[in-house]
């Protein structure tokens, strides 16, 4: 069976500052993993997605998020938060069909 | 390009009553899912179709139902509604016909926000 835990369901951080988002998934077989975006009101927009290649993914928007097998871990990264990256994220992994996380909503302060 | 569209935005039902949501997926696509997403939680499956025959279903009751047309738009029903059944209604269309569309992803509507009184 496959899922994924997100860490905290609130995080705030300074504009500015580090944005680090934690998955953590479990999966019977090879991992799909993705992140994707929910702004106020709107659907779900995928931000980058693992599919066994490069282990260090790029996405849209500045992030990046890191496949840790070892760790079972796809935690999401930017260098720099900005105001227009306050949403609720969300950690998804696929087995026969899509299974998310509950979301980690992030507050950028000024 | 049209993205996936989904219809109505918002509504509002009492229980008991019936409803009915509707999606267009993006153009060339043939699959369309739908997902439940009750506030504060992540979306749960509902159902996918491929080229209008069901190819999986989530842990929903009966009273949840869908059909795809010979267009590929899909309409999504709910019968007897539940306060429970308040939620986002998400439709996502792909490509290809695997249930998890593993390479590629879901692109994602805006959804339907349901809410029952």
């Amino acid at each position: 069976a496959q899922s994924v835990t997100q860490l905290g369901s609130h995080v705030s951080v300074s504009e500015g500052a580090l944005v680090l988002l934690r998955c953590n998934y479990s999966s019977s077989v090879p991992p799909y993993l993705f992140w994707y975006v929910q702004y106020p009101n709107q659907g779900l927009q995928l931000l980058l997605k693992y599919t066994s290649a490069a282990t260090l993914v790029k996405g849209i928007n500045g992030f990046e998020a890191e496949f840790k097998k070892s760790e079972t871990s796809f935690h999401l990264t930017k260098p720099s938060a900005h105001m227009s990256d306050a949403a609720e994220y969300f950690c998804a992994v696929t087995g026969n069909q899509f299974y998310f996380g509950t979301g980690t909503s992030l507050t950028v302060i000024p | 390009d049209a993205g996936v569209t989904q219809s109505p935005t918002h509504l509002i039902k009492t229980r008991g009553q019936q409803v009915t949501l509707r999606c267009s997926p993006i153009s060339g696509h043939k699959s369309v899912s739908w997902y439940q997403q009750v506030l504060g939680q992540g979306p749960q499956f509902i159902f996918q179709y491929y080229e209008k025959e069901e190819r999986g279903r989530g842990n929903f009751p009966d009273r949840f139902s869908a059909r795809q047309f010979p267009n590929y738009s899909s309409e999504l029903n709910v019968n007897a509604l539940l306060l429970g059944d308040s939620a986002l209604y998400l439709c996502a269309s792909s490509l290809v016909s695997t249930l998890a569309n593993r390479y590629d992803g879901y692109t994602f509507g805006s959804g339907t926000r349901l809410t029952v009184v």
